[in-house]
């Protein structure tokens, strides 16, 4: 599986648009992004993945550059709900995945929604 | 619906003795996997069992072992434990075919 390079926090005010990039240079053709989060004392909760087109769900948007080398999840209107460890992950998706069991996660992103 | 369920939630072990954590996945998801989460760090894969069968393990010593029964439901035990086990062990369920895996809450597991 690609590794992936995430900043170790960042900072967002409540209501505006929370942007988390993520960097994965090495990425395979048939390996997808995926974006989990982790709120303080709970499980990861899955927000949003994509291969090569830009995703959206009720959650959030993912934009994944043309090259693939890249992504970033957009948050469209933080609260304090959101505050969270996000993690960017990629790997072989679907069905036909050997590894579609498996999630390696990184350090993620310390994500503080404030006042 | 019912979630990923994990039980118990909080366990204090002594170092050398055994634990047995189970989890219960989403009704209808054939697949569940195991991860230790160290204070601090992210997730990592323990286990994956599949239709009872054992899809993929991690870098984790023999001491660690689980299974899967005809329910799906999980268990992993942790044989000779040692301060380092110390961690949340998070269990996840998966439906073949989907990308989406659901957690549990986990269960916080304390070696004194």
């Amino acid at each position: 599986d690609a590794k992936t390079t995430q900043p170790t926090s960042m900072d967002c005010a409540e209501g505006r648009a929370a942007n988390l990039p993520c960097n994965h240079s090495t990425i395979s053709g048939n390996e997808y992004v995926y974006w989990y989060r982790q709120i303080h004392s709970q499980g990861p909760q899955y927000i949003i993945h994509g291969l090569k087109n830009n995703e959206t769900n009720e959650m959030a948007s993912l934009i994944i550059t043309e090259d693939r080398k890249s992504s970033t999840l957009i948050l469209p209107h933080a609260t304090l709900r959101d505050t969270a460890v996000y993690y960017c992950i990629v790997r072989v998706g679907g069905a036909g995945g050997t590894s579609y069991g498996k999630l390696t996660f990184g350090q993620g992103t310390i994500l503080t929604v404030h006042p | 619906d019912a979630g990923v369920t994990q039980s118990p939630t909080h366990l204090i072990k002594t170092r050398g003795q055994h634990v047995t954590l189970r989890c219960s996945p989403i009704s209808g998801h054939k697949s569940v996997s195991w991860y230790q989460q160290v204070l601090g760090q992210g997730p990592q894969f323990i286990f994956q069992y599949y239709e009872k069968e054992e899809r993929g393990r991690g870098n984790f010593p023999d001491r660690f072992s689980a299974r899967q029964f005809p329910n799906y439901s999980s268990e992993l035990n942790v044989n000779a434990l040692l301060l380092g086990d110390s961690a949340l062990y998070l269990c996840a369920s998966s439906s073949y075919g989907r990308d989406e895996a659901f957690f549990g809450q986990g269960t916080r597991l304390t070696v004194v």
